[in-house]
């Protein structure tokens, strides 16, 4: 089916390490992708977005690389902090489509060791 | 800018009852999208309202419905309610100037529903 999915449920990462949450897309029209990141009991929170026209955008301590010749999306997280333990979620929207049909990915849950 | 609110907070109710939950956008936001989150299917889109007309509906049976009003604030209505429709209802807004799905969207806390 076409729809977000990710390769690795559970990361656990160390204090101050870098983080690397991988996704991938099945439908090759998708043209905008976010990822999201979620806190036990609070809505999705937006990190980073990037069109199909980019490869690569940056953030505050996040990075998102986009492949469109493999359909894979990643976020890299530099130096991660206990405060980036959540579930992570990338989504996708189908050009052309409405903004309210957001296709999102299982989620990845980021544990961070102290 | 206050973001996106959602009342009630946490709602209990039983099978066959019905429920309304109330979303309201970052000022200046026209588009409103009701999303159902669970353990097992994850964050699924239910509908899109902008100029308090539906512009986008997913997946869902009749008995979920849902309205915009003039000054962008949603309602959702879950009708006879099944224990299955136990979840977070996340709402999000955006501008929803652009009408091509490129626009970023802002989600509430959600309103978590038991059904009992």
């Amino acid at each position: 089916g076409e729809s977000v999915g990710l390769h690795l449920p559970t990361l656990s990462v160390q204090e101050g390490d870098n983080s690397i949450i991988n996704c991938a897309y099945s439908n090759s029209a998708s043209d905008y992708f976010i990822w999201y990141k979620q806190e036990s009991g609070k809505g999705p929170q937006f990190i980073i977005d990037i069109r199909s026209n980019m490869d690569k955008r940056q953030g505050q301590r996040v990075t998102v690389l986009l492949n469109k010749t493999v359909k894979h999306l990643s976020l890299q997280i530099a130096a991660t902090q206990p405060g980036d333990s959540a579930v992570y979620f990338c989504a996708e929207t189908l050009y052309g489509g409405s903004q309210g049909n957001l296709i999102f990915g299982k989620g990845t849950k980021l544990s961070v060791k102290p | 800018k206050a973001g996106v609110t959602q009342t009630p907070r946490y709602l209990i109710k039983t099978r066959g009852q019905q429920v309304t939950l109330s979303c309201s956008p970052i000022s200046g936001h026209r588009s409103v999208s009701w999303y159902q989150q669970t353990p097992g299917q994850g964050l699924q889109f239910l509908f899109e309202y902008f100029s308090e007309t539906q512009r986008n509906k997913g997946n869902f049976p009749g008995r979920f419905s849902g309205r915009q009003f003039s000054n962008s604030r949603s309602e959702m209505n879950v009708s006879t309610l099944e224990l299955g429709d136990s979840a977070l209802y996340l709402c999000a807004s955006s501008l929803g100037s652009s009408g091509r799905g490129q626009e970023t969207q802002y989600f509430g806390p959600g309103t978590r529903l038991l059904v009992l």
